[in-house]
């Protein structure tokens, strides 16, 4: 079984929706990452969490919340979906040391039509 | 500009040949990932290096660290149509940015059989 998993893997939603985006992580990580991709533009880090009490703005957080509901587990929300926001999400999770390596989900493909 | 610039965007080579892809840092590294990506799916790690001159290898991939000119090249032996995909590196930073990657936007790899 793989060790990060994201639901669902294909969403297609309207405009002004709200959708939840989850991941899931059996690597007893503490720190989890949530991340954008666009053509052309690499990742883009939209909100981390270094333990379950700690939530912290990425570079591109305007428009999302999100929730650690526990270790394993770190949601994304899109309060009010909107075009651009179309990407290829990610997960990913990493140990607490200095140079640990991130481990990622397979990714959530998001159209927003 | 981008933190993190790779060279080139897209690259395509006939099987066997031998290619290299860059990725420049415009601040300080304290470490650099490399990941490869297949086509809409998750990113697979390949390998991370932190010293100056550090050289991994991963079975015919192999990368460099240059601490001073803060660059790392990724090299590829004899490629084969199972490198195809794209290649992202990832700047680990001190200070503030302290466990976040910074990535590349990406090179795009295809390889001909």
């Amino acid at each position: 079984d793989a060790d990060v998993t994201q639901t669902p893997r294909n969403r297609i939603t309207k405009t002004g929706k709200r959708i939840m985006l989850e991941c899931s992580q059996t690597k007893g990580h503490d720190r989890m990452y949530w991340y954008r991709q666009d053509p052309g533009l690499g990742l883009r880090l939209i909100y981390y969490s270094f333990d379950v009490k700690d939530i912290n703005k990425g570079e591109i957080s305007d428009g999302y919340s999100v929730s650690r509901q526990a270790q394993a587990k770190f949601s994304l929300s899109l309060e009010s979906a909107i075009p651009n926001q179309t990407a290829l999400y990610f997960c990913a999770t990493s140990g607490s040391g200095g140079l640990e390596t991130q481990y990622f989900g397979p990714g959530t493909r998001l159209l927003v039509l | 500009s981008q933190e993190l610039e790779q060279s080139p965007q897209s690259l395509i080579v006939q099987e066997g040949k031998n290619l290299t892809i860059n990725c420049t840092s415009s601040k300080t590294l304290y470490g650099l990932y490399w990941y490869k990506q297949k086509y809409g799916e998750g990113l697979i790690f390949l390998m991370m290096l932190q010293k100056g001159g550090e050289e991994k290898s991963h079975e015919k991939i192999t990368a460099k660290l240059d601490e001073k000119k803060q660059q790392s090249s990724l090299h590829i032996t004899a490629s084969q149509p199972s490198h195809a995909g794209i290649y992202l590196c990832g700047a680990l930073r001190g200070g503030t940015s302290y466990g976040k990657l910074t990535f590349g936007q990406g090179t795009i790899l295809t390889v001909h059989p």
